[in-house]
């Protein structure tokens, strides 16, 4: 069974401009979880979304924002990129909600 | 506000020596607790979890250990080895908020 999927796995990217990262659950598991992890720090929460809807958002302003689409893979979209948006951006998924969460491999996003 | 914290940011332990990493969290609504292993480079990997209405788990070489009372997550890893090199992460659900909120990490080192 194939786990969850990235990509890009890496990206570069200056000041101002915006990206598209992508994720595919592991087949079946409907909620799909965003996760930010600045170098060396622990992991944020940034999005969840669940049956094609947002469930819940972690504390970041408006331009991290995202959408779940019918075959329940996901986007995350930053736009205005600052130089602290520089991470690993992880998506887990989970069969059902509170339940264990699986990891991708991460997008490494790097903003000049 | 919530959090989850680890006593010991990093450890180092012998091999063939057990290990045992700690985590405190502070959301007494949380009712289900994760570990995760992060090696360089990749997305973390589910290690254990259990829910609040038991004290103890056991898995392959690792057991996890929930004290509601005090509010403290243990990790315990039977003799270690050198794959198992890597951050360790504790998890809580927050009360069932759908996403997980992360501690920092602790670093475990295994000298051969």
């Amino acid at each position: 069974e194939a786990g969850v999927t990235q990509s890009p796995t890496h990206l570069i990217k200056t000041r101002g401009q915006q990206v598209t990262l992508r994720c595919s659950p592991i087949s079946g598991h409907t909620s799909v979880y965003w996760y930010q992890q600045a170098l060396g720090l622990g992991l944020q929460f940034l999005l969840w979304y669940d049956e094609g809807e947002e469930r819940n958002r972690g504390n970041f302003p408006p331009r991290f924002s995202g959408r779940q689409f019918p075959n329940y893979s996901s986007e995350l979209n930053v736009n205005a990129l600052e130089l602290e948006d520089s991470a690993l951006y992880l998506c887990a998924s989970s069969l059902v909600w509170d339940n264990e969460q699986f990891f991708g491999p991460g997008t490494r996003l790097t903003v000049l | 506000g919530e959090s989850v914290g680890l006593h010991l940011p990093t450890l180092s332990v012998q091999e063939g020596d057990n290990s045992i990493i700690n985590c405190a969290y502070s959301n007494s609504a949380s009712d289900y607790f994760i570990w995760y292993k992060q090696e360089s480079g990749k997305g973390p990997q589910f290690i254990i979890d259990i829910r609040s209405n038991m004290d103890k788990r056991q898995g392959q070489r690792v057991t996890v250990l929930l004290n509601k009372t005090v509010k403290h997550l243990s990790l315990q890893i039977a003799a270690t080895q050198p794959g198992d090199s890597a951050v360790y992460f504790c998890a809580e659900n927050g009360g069932s908020q759908g996403n997980l909120i992360f501690g920092k990490g602790t670093k475990l080192s295994v000298k051969p």
